[in-house]
């Protein structure tokens, strides 16, 4: 069981380039989020997606889309980067039940040149 | 919409003490869910503890225990017989008891314990 993964862990882009940011779960959860996080800012909600077959904007999708590919997986696209989404990304899960708990996964480092 | 704000960039406490972090929020929501996650050095997030709002009796985990007063939207950490393990970033969250699943976190709270 390996819960929520990311990857990569860390990555360098240069400005206008692409990449997708990868995240798997493996406990059969409905929601799945993206997050950032800034020095000062705390974890800020990117995109989310309640359940399969849906997301939705968070508090800053400027710059970023996602894809819930299926109830697993969970992707983030950055189109044309930008200095300021050099950040450590979060992808997170959680089940509707009773408690709600929110798993994370390890994060991504990217830095934009 | 809900916020959640934590006024205490960095505390400090010595080892075996005990420390409070703050955290206040903003809801018209009568239910909902309050958690604290730690997060080390290793950046991965762990659950600390968490509180269900229909709840009155305060959450308690090990040495770990909340103050929840909920007319007043306040839900502190409260950390006894401080470790030097505990040294990390502290964040308070919310989230509704239905409807978006949305999380909501806090700006957090960098705790150091000294030995």
């Amino acid at each position: 069981n390996a819960g929520v993964t990311q990857t990569p862990k860390f990555q360098v882009l240069k400005t206008g380039q692409s990449m997708t940011l990868q995240c798997a779960q493996d406990m059969n959860h409905n929601s799945m989020y993206w997050y950032r996080q800034d020095p000062g800012m705390g974890l800020r909600l990117i995109y989310y997606s309640a359940s399969e077959g849906t997301t939705d904007k968070g508090e800053v999708p400027n710059g970023y889309n996602v894809s819930r590919l299926n109830k697993r997986e969970f992707s983030l696209r950055l189109e044309s980067a930008a200095p300021s989404q050099t950040s450590v990304y979060f992808c997170a899960s959680s089940e509707w039940g009773k408690f709600g708990t929110v798993y994370f996964g390890p994060g991504t480092r990217l830095t934009v040149t | 919409a809900q916020t959640v704000t934590q006024s205490q960039p960095e505390m400090s406490v010595q080892e075996a003490e005990t420390v409070t972090l703050s955290c206040t929020y903003d809801t018209s929501e009568s239910d909902y869910y309050l958690f604290w996650y730690k997060q080390p050095p290793s950046r991965q997030m762990i659950l600390v503890i968490r509180q269900e709002a229909y709840k009155q009796q305060n959450a308690t985990e090990n040495r770990f225990s909340v103050n929840f007063q909920k007319a007043a939207k306040s839900f502190s950490l409260k950390i006894s017989d401080s470790q030097l393990g505990d040294a990390a970033m502290y964040f308070c969250a919310y989230r509704s008891f239905s409807g978006t699943y949305k999380y909501i976190f806090g700006t957090g709270t960098r705790l150091k314990v000294l030995a």
